[in-house]
């Protein structure tokens, strides 16, 4: 079946410049997740939605980045005024239902350039 | 609080030689660890996880991994390299503290298998 789909693959910002990166979900999945992954690094969570409920954006990095999924499935997360420290994978994952214990599925990412 | 260390950032092994890719946790809760994979330009995979069950998780491609309590350490084997198993590896521990189930990753260990 269709696992969790990202758009677009690749992104070249000029720095100032507004994005916006779209989740697809594998479908039915409640619980959506973002992720940023600088070059050699390992992921750092962003953001956390249960259906359309943004329950956890402890790891926003700034008021520039901004998130939202309003009827539950598709998510697309902002970024204002972008910079050149925000030049990173963009992951989006998603899982059955809440909790600990759920497999997330992820998507393959969004790369973000920012010059 | 909750972290991993991957203790090896890069690793290189021969082909049809064992792998071993060590990771120490560190958690105030009854850990839920997690190895994915990643390779170039698709998304990460999930290779195993422990939940206290079993403490020998055995995961895709012949990957496992033991869960030692008393040396904080989730390493991840495999008895006999592939070529196909060049990859960054992340080792994984899930944040209990609120529930959300989001996903605290370490720094990687790049998998080199020479012929």
């Amino acid at each position: 079946g269709a696992g969790v789909s990202q758009s677009p693959r690749y992104k070249v910002a000029k720095r100032g410049q507004d994005v916006a990166l779209r989740c697809d979900p594998i479908s039915g999945h409640v619980s959506l997740f973002w992720y940023q992954q600088a070059l050699g690094q390992g992921p750092e969570f962003l953001t956390y939605f249960q259906n359309e409920a943004q329950l956890d954006k402890s790891g926003l990095p700034s008021d520039r980045f901004f998130a939202e999924r309003p009827e539950g499935s598709v998510s697309t997360l902002k970024i204002q005024r972008t910079q050149q420290e925000d030049s990173a994978v963009y992951l989006c994952a998603s899982s059955l239902s809440q909790g600990y214990l759920n497999e997330q599925f992820f998507g393959p990412g969004t790369r973000l350039t920012v010059l | 609080a909750q972290s991993v260390t991957q203790l090896d950032s890069h690793v290189s092994v021969s082909e049809g030689t064992p792998v071993l890719l060590r990771c120490n946790y560190s958690s105030s809760y009854s850990p839920s660890l997690f190895w994915y994979v990643q390779h170039p330009n698709k998304g990460l995979q999930l290779l195993l996880k422990y939940t206290s069950a079993a403490t020998l998780v055995k995961g895709i491609n012949g990957f496992e991994a033991e869960f030692k309590k008393s040396e904080t350490s989730f390493h991840l084997t495999k008895p006999s390299a592939h070529m196909s198993d060049a990859a960054e590896y992340f080792c994984v521990v899930s944040d209990r503290s609120g529930n959300t189930g989001k996903l605290i990753f370490g720094q990687g260990t790049t998998l080199q298998v020479k012929p």
